[in-house]
C-alpha cells in the first residue's frame, strides 16, 4: 500500500527557531513536493524535487529551504520560523510523468508562537 | 492550467448517490480533469482522473460532458466516511513540477 509519512502531526515552535519537517515515501517515487495549506488560500507549492539532490522553487519558497539526500526522504527547513509560517504543511510524492496522481502524507500542523 | 468552479457545499443522505459538479469552461484539449478529496485533519487523497471518456474505479465515477466544459464526480453509495472537501482540478502536460493547485472545493456532508 502506498505510504507517505511525515515526522510530526502537530508541532509548536517559537519565533526564530530553526524547524525541520521530514517526509518519507516508500513507493520509490521520483518526485516529491512540499505544500502549505491555509484557510481561504487553498494549497500552495513551496518546493519540489524531481530527483536526489535536485530541487525547484514553487510559488512561495521565501523563508524555506529543502533537502533531498536520499530518494525516499524530502525535508523542509524553516531557517528562522516566523508567525506567518503557522500553517498545515503537506508532503506529497508521485512517479515521474505528466499525469501521475500525487500521494499525500497526513500533514503537519505547525504553530509558531 | 484552466480554472474550475465548484459549489461551496452539498449535503447527501447516507446510502444515496452523491453527485458533485465542476465547471471548467476554459479547459484545453490536452488538459485532464482530476478529483481529490480531503477528510478533516488528513492529507488530500486522489480519487480519479479523466480526459474525455467517462471513468470508473473502486471509489467513484467521473462523467465528463462531450464539450469537456464540465464534469461530475459520482460517489454511488455515499457513507458517513465520505464527508470531506472534494477538489476538482484541471491539469495539462508540462505543468511545472506536476504541482497541484487546489481551489475552494466542495464540502460534502453525508448525513445519516
Amino acid at each position: 500500500d502506498v505510504k507517505v509519512t511525515q515526522s510530526s502531526r502537530y508541532l509548536v515552535k517559537r519565533t526564530g527557531e530553526k524547524v525541520f519537517l521530514e517526509c518519507v515515501q516508500d513507493m520509490d517515487h521520483e518526485n516529491m513536493f512540499w505544500y502549505r495549506q491555509d484557510p481561504g488560500l487553498g494549497l500552495r507549492l513551496i518546493y519540489f524535487s524531481y530527483d536526489v539532490k535536485m530541487k525547484e522553487k514553487g510559488d512561495i519558497p521565501e523563508g524555506y529551504s529543502v533537502s533531498r539526500e536520499k530518494k525516499e526522504r524530502f525535508s523542509l527547513i524553516l531557517e528562522s520560523a516566523s508567525t506567518n509560517q503557522t500553517s498545515m504543511y503537506l508532503c506529497a510524492s508521485n512517479q515521474a510523468g505528466d499525469f501521475n496522481e500525487q500521494y499525500f502524507g497526513p500533514g503537519t500542523r505547525l504553530t509558531v508562537t | 492550467d484552466a480554472k474550475t468552479t465548484q459549489p461551496t457545499s452539498m449535503d447527501c443522505a447516507e446510502g444515496r448517490a452523491a453527485n458533485l459538479p465542476c465547471n471548467h469552461s476554459t479547459i484545453s484539449g490536452n488538459e485532464y480533469v482530476y478529483w481529490y478529496r480531503q477528510i478533516h485533519s488528513q492529507g488530500p487523497q486522489y480519487i480519479i482522473h479523466g480526459l474525455k471518456n467517462n471513468e470508473t474505479n473502486e471509489m467513484a465515477s467521473l462523467i465528463i460532458t462531450e464539450d469537456r466544459k464540465s464534469s461530475t464526480l459520482i460517489l454511488p453509495h455515499a457513507t458517513l466516511r465520505d464527508t470531506a472537501v472534494y477538489y476538482c482540478i484541471v491539469r495539462g502536460p508540462n505543468n511545472a513540477g506536476n504541482m497541484l493547485t487546489f481551489g475552494g472545493g466542495t464540502r460534502l456532508m453525508v448525513k445519516p
